[in-house]
């Protein structure tokens, strides 16, 4: 059973600093890993997805790698802003004949503080 | 951009009654899928919806669950007869594929209470 792990479950950071949020999953047989961004009491944001055959992906401040084989993904933010302040979850996904569903993480608390 | 819209965003109800939580899903998607978050907790999977009928569910998605898509736009969650422990964030999401090159996009949200 797939077991998805985020450290550290809360970050309190000044602006302007770099960043890196991490994911780590037990069954490295995964289709994509995919980074959300949640706001309190909100819906989930896509942010980033990365397919099991890439290594990174990136978009804006925002970069993510993936390495498979050690069942292991980080999100670097560059130059965090108190806009960044959010949820930030990590969910795999694995490719059945069933279909296709997300595991997620339990998340990391963000705050950044101005 | 495209949206997965959800309505109500929050709804209050009895135990032991029946909700229906709605979903319109992206127009060109095919997959549909529901995921609950209860307060404090992880996201969980709850059940994946294609050709009209269920591909895979979860252990939580016992009887008292059932989804439907009624008209070519919408996709519904029906639970039953409510319990306390129903009480969380219901997310809806699509997928144009199981190959989700483009990921899942997920609605904002049904806050379900139940009192």
């Amino acid at each position: 059973k797939q077991e998805v792990t985020q450290i550290p479950a809360a970050l309190s950071v000044p602006e302007g600093e770099n960043l890196v949020l991490n994911c780590s999953f037990t069954d490295s047989a995964i289709y994509n890993l995919q980074w959300f961004r949640q706001d309190p009491g909100k819906g989930l944001t896509s942010l980033l997805l990365i397919q099991s055959s890439q290594r990174e992906q990136t978009s804006g401040r925002l970069n993510a790698s993936l390495d498979k084989s050690s069942g292991r993904s980080t999100l670097y933010i560059a130059a965090s802003q108190p806009g960044d302040s959010a949820t930030y979850l990590c969910a795999v996904s694995h490719l059945t004949e069933y279909g296709n569903k997300l595991v997620f993480g339990a998340g990391t608390i963000l705050r950044v503080k101005s | 951009e495209p949206e997965v819209t959800q309505t109500p965003s929050h709804q209050v109800t009895q135990m032991g009654q029946e909700v229906i939580l709605r979903c319109v899903p992206i127009s060109n998607h095919l997959y549909f899928y529901w995921y609950r978050q209860i307060l404090g907790q992880k996201v969980e999977f709850l059940v994946s919806f294609y050709n009209n009928e269920i591909s895979e569910k979860s252990e939580i998605f016992d009887d008292q669950f059932s989804v439907e898509r009624p008209d070519g736009s919408n996709f519904t969650l029906k639970i039953r007869s409510t319990k306390l422990e129903d009480s969380a964030m219901y997310f809806c999401a699509s997928s144009v594929t199981t190959m989700t090159v483009y990921g899942y996009t997920f609605g904002s949200g049904t806050r379900l209470t139940v009192v």
